[in-house]
């Protein structure tokens, strides 16, 4: 078990810019979760999959986010048209369900500031 | 959603028990109670979560009030590595985990 890791640990772009993160979820983990997290929030619900299927997002996800997880294995999140409001903590979790209620397991995220 | 309510803040000694409540009184009948915790700078760290009864694990005890509706986190001898956010989650089979801002939990030595 080598854990949930995420690529890049923190990034710096400009305003206007686009960026593209990746999460590695746990092996045999068939969710994986995307979320947001600003200085003093606990993390904030972006989206999340099943597999190779998205099955939610949140209302606060713009049509700037978009996430994949093709093949049902990593999983990529990528930002169009960066804002500053866009800085924050990108963390991603996965999860192994099996019916009844499964524990998450986050990665340590990437850091995100937009100048 | 359901919604839940925890203390900002609490300060425990060290090596002495901590209770870090929390309230959800409006939960659903089949939402499990999930416990994380964050480190400073680090992804949040799952707990202990549970349904009914109370659960113990190698971290911490889990209490779970009769009618469901609060659950107390119990760490038994607190240590300073112990500091940091404790959210307390309901969660339905995994749609939707919604983070709280969580309680603050400072450890004096």
């Amino acid at each position: 078990d080598t854990g949930v890791s995420q690529d890049p640990r923190h990034k710096i772009t400009k305003r206007g810019q686009n960026v593209t993160f990746r999460c590695d979820p746990i092996s045999e983990h068939n969710r994986l979760y995307w979320y947001r997290q600003t200085l003093g929030q606990g993390p904030e619900f972006l989206t999340y999959f099943q597999n190779e299927a998205q099955l939610e997002k949140s209302r606060l996800l713009s049509d700037r986010f978009s996430a994949e997880r093709p093949k049902g294995s990593f999983s990529t999140l990528e930002i169009q048209r960066t804002e500053q409001g866009d800085s924050a903590m990108y963390l991603c979790a996965s999860s192994l369900a099996q019916g009844g209620s499964s524990p998450l397991h986050f990665g340590n995220g990437t850091r995100l500031t937009v100048t | 959603d359901a919604k839940t309510t925890q203390p900002n803040s609490m300060e425990s000694n060290e090596e002495e028990p901590v209770h870090l409540p929390c309230n959800h009184s409006t939960i659903s009948g089949t939402d499990y109670i999930h416990w994380y915790r964050q480190l400073p700078s680090q992804g949040p760290e799952y707990v202990i979560h549970g349904l009914t009864s109370n659960v113990n694990n190698r971290m911490a005890s889990l209490a779970i009030a009769e009618d469901r509706k609060s659950s107390t986190l119990i760490l038994h001898r607190a240590t300073l590595r112990d500091a940091a956010v404790y959210y307390c989650i309901p969660d339905n089979y995994g749609q939707n985990f919604v983070f709280g801002p969580g309680t603050r939990l400072s450890v004096l030595p």
